[in-house]
């Protein structure tokens, strides 16, 4: 089974509102990273957090990393209908695989 | 062109036959990556590999091939392709700055196994 779960599968909200996402993981990470899918396109890479860092921001994202839940949250401060995209997290372990998560599809609503 | 290019964009194919994906990179990266991304499972790991003549299977290897005899180059070939091959197929390469390097991805290859 796949390393990452994200929750929720899908999310809609209005533009101007914070969307956040989560991210859970089985085994131990070196980091976690987060990429954004527009419809039909391939991923872009958003953020990393390594395993020693709890928060890190970047614009109008902020991600955290719980390494004893194992779990990640990605938040989206002010959305845009322009955010609206499939969100992956993915897993980064000592063998340099990168594993992905099943991703949470984030309508924004203008 | 500077990056990561795959080909074909789109192919169809019949059960059995034998197709190949192309995936070229220009950073000279090391690590490069097949995935393949159905519906409800994101992305799942095929194969990947840390370097000309090294790879290694990912979590759905069985039915597929890889080789790599140059650092650009990671072609992606089903030996006798199935329906539950279909599928849209992503390549992706990282950087040889540690872990802690993001990866790049290409476009993507929507194949059709009929």
């Amino acid at each position: 089974s796949q390393q990452g779960e994200e929750d929720p599968q899908a999310l809609s909200i209005q533009e101007g509102e914070n969307a956040t996402m989560n991210c859970s993981y089985k085994t131990s990470i070196n980091n976690l990273q987060w990429y954004r899918q527009n419809s039909g396109r391939g991923l872009v890479h958003l953020i990393l957090i390594r395993s020693n860092e709890r928060e890190k921001h970047s614009g109008r994202l902020r991600v955290t990393l719980d390494t004893s839940k194992k779990s990640s949250s990605l938040l989206i401060t002010a959305s845009r209908a322009a955010d609206t995209a499939s969100y992956f997290c993915a897993t980064k372990d000592s063998s340099y695989k990168l594993i992905f998560g099943s991703g949470t599809r984030l309508l924004v609503r203008p | 062109d500077a990056g990561i290019t795959q080909s074909p964009r789109y192919k169809i194919t019949e059960t059995g036959r034998q197709v190949t994906l192309m995936c070229h990179q220009t950073w000279s990266h090391s690590y490069m990556f097949w995935y393949r991304q159905d519906l409800g499972h994101g992305l799942r790991l095929i194969y990947y590999s840390a370097a000309a003549d090294i790879t290694d299977k990912g979590e759905v290897p069985d039915g597929y091939v890889v080789s790599r005899s140059k650092t650009e180059n990671f072609p992606l070939t089903l030996e006798s392709a199935t329906r539950s091959q279909t599928s849209v197929y992503f390549c992706a390469s990282t950087g040889t700055g540690g872990k802690d390097t993001e990866a790049f991805f290409g476009q993507g290859t929507r194949l059709t196994v009929v």
